[in-house]
């Protein structure tokens, strides 16, 4: 079984600054996928980056990176130019087969405006 | 735009009652999923199932059942709905069993047991 763990289970960021939401994982695996899951208040949970661990380079989508240390079994989740529709909870998850997801306890982030 | 439903968005319901929840995904996905959302505890996989009248046990199958006898339908069912199954439960598809494809989850059904 593959575990992840978020160490904040809340944050906040002004509007328009940056926040790093931090995640670790870990799997015996050496192939595997990360996510990073949005759910907004009573919305749907919506995707928001995925990494593949056999990639170097940082996925990057729009004002959403993160930041993967594959050695070090880390994955954050930066949000640049934070918007007060970002205020939502955020989700890590892990999979190796795409059968079974495994979810991190979530952050909670709220924007300031 | 693939859409993932759930028969309803809230429910109360008694102990000891039968309860069954409704999923319903329009994109031919072979994946499909049932978790259960409790505060400080993230999601946990209560059942899954990778194709037609097939499931697997997730983490927390204990007081659970489910069925698939169509591709598009999941249904979780309480057989005898107990106080501590309060709780939100979220529905989610993927396209099959590779490890890049993404869940994509429905709106959740917000469940309390009286």
């Amino acid at each position: 079984a593959q575990t992840v763990t978020q160490s904040q289970p809340e944050m906040s960021v002004q509007e328009a600054e940056t926040v790093t939401l931090s995640c670790t994982y870990d799997t015996s695996e050496s192939d595997y996928y990360l996510f990073w899951y949005k759910q907004p208040p009573s919305r749907q949970m919506i995707l928001v980056i995925r990494q593949e661990a056999y990639k170097q380079q940082n996925a990057t989508e729009n004002r959403f990176s993160v930041n993967f240390q594959k050695a070090a079994k880390s994955f954050s989740l930066k949000i640049s130019d934070s918007q007060l529709g970002d205020a939502a909870m955020y989700f890590c998850a892990s999979t190796n087969t795409g059968n079974q997801f495994y979810f991190g306890t979530g952050t909670s982030l709220t924007v300031i405006p | 735009d693939v859409k993932v439903t759930q028969s309803s968005r809230y429910l109360v319901k008694r102990t000891g009652e039968k309860v069954f929840l409704e999923c319903v995904q329009d994109m031919d996905h072979e994946n499909m999923f049932w978790y259960r959302q409790d505060p400080g505890l993230g999601l946990r996989l209560i059942y899954f199932s990778y194709d037609v009248k097939m499931k697997e046990k997730g983490d927390i199958p204990e007081g659970y059942s489910v069925s698939r006898e169509k591709k598009e339908r999941f249904s979780l069912i309480l057989e005898s709905a107990s106080t501590n199954q309060t709780s939100m439960y979220l529905c989610a598809s993927s396209l099959g069993p590779s490890g890049n494809n993404e869940q994509f989850f429905g709106p959740g059904t917000r469940l309390t047991v009286l």
